[in-house]
């Protein structure tokens, strides 16, 4: 089964840039989406399509996706963007299409 | 604005079952595929199943295949999840999840139901 690697923790001092990443096989020939869940809360999607940004998003959030590695960029970051982070691709590989999550990243605001 | 209200969660035995409803408002229900799509306690999320917007299309994890069984109503806006032979590992909250996108993304959330299986 297609797996997505994340580093379990990344620290960043506000006003800095956090990048996290995720890792898959060739993962640059699938669209890769990222959510963003603040502790007690439901997942936020915040980048989708590799880099696209739904509305209300802040263009501090950023992403992109080559090779075997997708990355979401954080510009500026501010305390309210600590929380989890995970991204997830479809597997359409097989004969059984499936979501994928990454192993999630904690952001932690410095 | 759009909303997703999950309902029909709570404490179950193992080997019992318990269905989900997920009531959707804000958007045109039967434009969207949807997911269920789950959290245990101070881990990840996990994905359960899928089901296409008109429901003809339907996929399952295979932690839940052949136990779970995800079904919609286009008519009442809402999405089930029937949650049979219940085991221990299946505690977790669960969220419903709308998207539109040919990628599959998960553009809308519900703020989640806690099924707890236990003895």
């Amino acid at each position: 089964s297609y797996v997505l690697t994340q580093p379990p923790s990344v620290s960043v001092a506000p006003g800095q840039t956090a990048r996290i990443t995720c890792g898959g096989n060739n993962i640059g020939s699938k669209s890769v989406h990222w959510y963003q869940q603040k502790p007690g809360q439901a997942p936020v999607l915040v980048v989708y399509d590799d880099s696209d940004r739904p509305s209300g998003i802040p263009e501090r959030f950023s992403g992109s996706n080559s090779g075997n590695t997708a990355t979401l960029t954080i510009s500026r970051v501010e305390a309210g963007d600590e929380a989890d982070y995970y991204c997830q691709v479809w597997d359409s590989s097989s004969d059984h299409p499936l979501y994928v999550f990454g192993t999630g990243t904690k952001v932690t605001v410095l | 604005q759009v909303q997703l209200v999950e309902s029909g969660g709570g404490l179950v035995k193992p080997g019992g079952s318990l269905r989900l409803s997920c009531a959707a408002s804000g958007f045109t229900f039967s434009d969207y595929y949807m997911s269920w799509i789950r959290q245990a306690p101070g881990k990840g999320l996990e994905w359960v199943s899928y089901i296409s917007s008109s429901g003809s299309t339907i996929y399952y994890a295979d932690s839940v295949k052949g136990r779970f069984t995800i079904s919609r109503d286009n008519a009442k806006n809402s999405l089930y999840l029937q949650m049979n032979s219940l085991r221990a590992e299946d505690t977790a909250v669960y969220y419903c999840a709308a998207g539109s996108g040919s990628s599959l993304s998960n553009d809308y959330w519900g703020q989640g139901t806690l099924v707890t299986v236990s003895s």
